[in-house]
């Protein structure tokens, strides 16, 4: 594997259920991101982690709960899911230490809530 | 705090013809740029950053942006799209001093290239 993972790609969930998403990256990086894309509005950005430490959590219902257990692995676990909460999901890596580096995006989870 | 306005939601351009995509910013500190593309079904891959120095910037796939500071624009442009380049487009800034690589993005302008 290369880049950044995801799986599952697609998810479809009833809102009462607990499910998990989960983010690998192959390249070395130190941090790691979720965003969420839903139509019509920007990419937001949910949660930054920094050598497995949360530096950013942008205001993300309690619902949405992420684990970074090393600097390769990413998990964003979610339970009592809202149909707003119908996005793709997208996992990002870098280099955390400068703002001029790029980020590495994976291929993101299509979830819809029912 | 930095917004990033993207003019253009769809863009429709025949094959071979010039395509423009503009991209506006605001920010009370010094930002660099950056343009991400995101073909379907993919997650979003870098063409071109903007950090220092000439303000004409070339990217992958024959993309090139220019900075202007004073319009406080990043306007995306290719001379002859294919209809590869159909996709979605997106404009990011990140503050210079800001610890870590933060982006900000515009809303994305959807370019449908036709035959």
């Amino acid at each position: 594997e290369t880049g950044v993972t995801q799986t599952p790609r697609h998810l479809v969930m009833g809102m009462t259920n607990k499910k998990s998403l989960k983010c690998e990256q192959h390249l070395g990086h130190n941090a790691m991101y979720w965003y969420k894309q839903s139509a019509k509005k920007p990419l937001e950005l949910m949660f930054v982690y920094s050598l497995e430490e949360r530096v950013e959590n942008n205001s993300v219902p309690s619902r949405f709960s992420p684990e970074c257990p090393n600097s390769s692995h990413l998990f964003l676990h979610l339970h009592t899911l809202q149909p707003e909460d119908s996005a793709l999901y997208l996992c990002a890596s870098s280099q955390y230490a400068q703002s001029s580096y790029e980020q590495y995006f994976g291929p993101g989870t299509r979830l819809t809530v029912t | 705090a930095q917004s990033v306005t993207q003019l253009d939601s769809q863009v429709p351009v025949f094959e071979e013809a010039p395509v423009e995509l503009r991209c506006n910013y605001s920010s009370s500190v010094s930002v660099y740029l950056f343009w991400y593309v995101q073909y379907p079904n993919q997650g979003l891959q870098l063409l071109l950053k903007y950090l220092s120095g000439s303000t004409l910037v070339k990217g992958i796939n024959g993309f090139e942006a220019e900075f202007n500071k004073s319009q406080t624009s990043f306007h995306l442009r290719k001379p002859s799209v294919h209809i590869s380049d159909t996709a979605e487009y997106f404009c990011a800034v990140s503050d210079i001093k800001a610890a870590g690589n933060k982006l900000t993005f515009g809303g994305g302008t959807r370019v449908l290239v036709k035959p």
